[in-house]
């Protein structure tokens, strides 16, 4: 089965600093793997997505995220924080054909002015 | 170009009763999926809709049902509510069923409370 971990339940950064939001996977075979962020009483906001080639993805808002398949991890970064990323983020994989997204628990980001 | 609508977007029920949730597609989008999110949770899959039928279903009990219709909007149903149905309802949509790379667009959710 097909799981993903968001080990941190909230992320702290000043406005400015660099972000890091980390996610591993587990899964058999070769995963598509997706960065989400949700704002309050909102939808998810599809941000980048991996499905093969470069290592680094480059995304929605100045996001990127690291593919590195020997330590199955999928880690969200941006450069330089805005008090406006402060959202939920989600990491999802898709294993299968069709739109079943195994979603992690979710991480809270607070960008401090 | 309108994206993922829903309805309605909040919802008080009683436990015991029956509820439908609605959902239209962003435009051009053919494929139409649900997830339940319970309160500082990550989305769970319930079940995807592709020319008008089920086609994956998650780890959810038969009083979750739904439907696609021709123009591709979709309903979930749910019946004899529990208090553990209060979650935030997303539908998910996006083009052709057996694309895996292509991402869902999320619509705002509808918030169901049971009570």
């Amino acid at each position: 089965a097909q799981s993903v971990a968001q080990p941190e339940d909230q992320v702290n950064v000043a406005e400015g600093n660099p972000l890091t939001v980390k996610c591993t996977y587990s899964v058999s075979g070769n995963p598509y793997l997706f960065w989400y962020v949700q704002y309050p009483n909102r939808g998810l906001q599809f941000l980048l997505k991996y499905i093969t080639g470069d290592n680094l993805v480059k995304g929605s808002y100045g996001f990127e995220a690291e593919f590195n398949k020997s330590q199955t991890s999928f880690h969200l970064k941006k450069p330089s924080a805005l008090v406006s990323d402060s959202a939920l983020y989600f990491c999802a994989v898709r294993m299968t054909a069709g739109n079943k997204l195994t979603f992690g628990g979710g991480t809270r980001v607070l960008v401090k002015p | 170009d309108a994206g993922v609508t829903q309805s309605p977007t909040h919802l008080i029920k009683t436990r015991g009763q029956q509820v439908t949730l609605r959902c239209s597609p962003k435009s051009g989008h053919d494929t139409v999926s649900w997830y339940q999110q319970a309160l500082g949770q990550g989305p769970q899959f319930i079940f995807q809709y592709y020319e008008e039928e089920e086609r994956q279903r998650g780890n959810f009990p038969d009083r979750f049902s739904g439907h696609q219709f021709p123009n591709y909007s979709s309903e979930l149903n749910v019946n004899a509510l529990l208090l553990g149905d209060s979650a935030l309802y997303l539908c998910a949509s996006s083009w052709g069923d057996r694309v895996r790379r292509s991402p869902l667009h999320f619509g705002n959710g509808t918030r169901l409370t049971v009570t």
